[in-house]
């Protein structure tokens, strides 16, 4: 069976500091893999998606990127974090089917 | 203009009863897909039920079934005989089929309590 990872499952880190989230899936070959950020009691934005390796597509523009180095590997990435990239960061993989599942989450706050 | 609306932010319901939860959608797309997730207190999100917008019949999986109604766009979650376990957010979220579209747009969630 598929199974996906976050980690680390919580972060705090200072305004301006560097940032690596990564998800890799296992079960699967060639999956979609998305990244999408909740904002506390708030719904879920699709930040990056990724149809294969090397290839990012980026849904809303900010200092966030994404990359793609293996096909079950996606990392999220920052430069500089800012105040308001605290929330709650899922990455998600679709195989064949419309549906996307979830990873546990890493809960990021930026100080 | 939201794509989609969840009307109720929260909601509380007695155990064993059924319970329905509101979502509507916008789109021009003939072709679009309708998902519910439910997110308990640990944050993961968990794949409930989807509906195809050429499917004939509602869909159901166990306690889970989607009230479809096409025309008055809407995709209304009914959640049969609740459980405490059932305590959690609930999204609605909508894919269009654009063209290499992979983007699902999710509603603002539910909050479900049940009461035992």
């Amino acid at each position: 069976s598929q199974t996906i990872h976050q980690w680390p499952a919580t972060l705090v880190q200072p305004v301006g500091s560097p940032l690596s989230l990564e998800c890799t899936v296992e079960g699967t070959s060639n999956p979609n893999l998305y990244w999408y950020r909740q904002a506390a009691g708030r719904g879920l934005q699709l930040l990056f998606y990724s149809v294969g390796i090397g290839q990012i597509s980026s849904e809303v523009p900010q200092n966030l990127s994404a990359s793609r180095p293996q096909d079950r590997q996606f990392i999220l990435s920052s430069k500089k974090l800012l105040l308001s990239d605290s929330g709650f960061y899922l990455c998600a993989w679709k195989r064949i089917h419309y549906e996307q599942y979830f990873g546990p989450g890493t809960r990021l706050t930026v100080t | 203009a939201q794509k989609i609306t969840q009307t109720q932010p929260g909601m509380f319901v007695q155990e064993k009863e059924a319970v329905t939860l509101d979502c509507t959608y916008d789109t021009s797309d003939p072709s679009y897909g309708l998902f519910w997730y439910k997110q308990p207190s640990s944050g993961e999100m968990i794949f409930l039920i989807y509906q195809g917008s050429y499917d004939q019949q509602n869909a159901t999986e166990g306690r889970y079934s989607l009230n479809f109604q096409k025309a008055r766009k809407s995709a209304n979650l009914v959640i049969s005989a609740s459980q405490l376990g059932d305590s959690a957010m609930y999204f609605c979220a909508m894919r269009e089929a654009n063209f290499g579209n992979e983007k699902l747009t999710f509603g603002t969630g539910t909050r479900l309590t049940i009461i035992p």
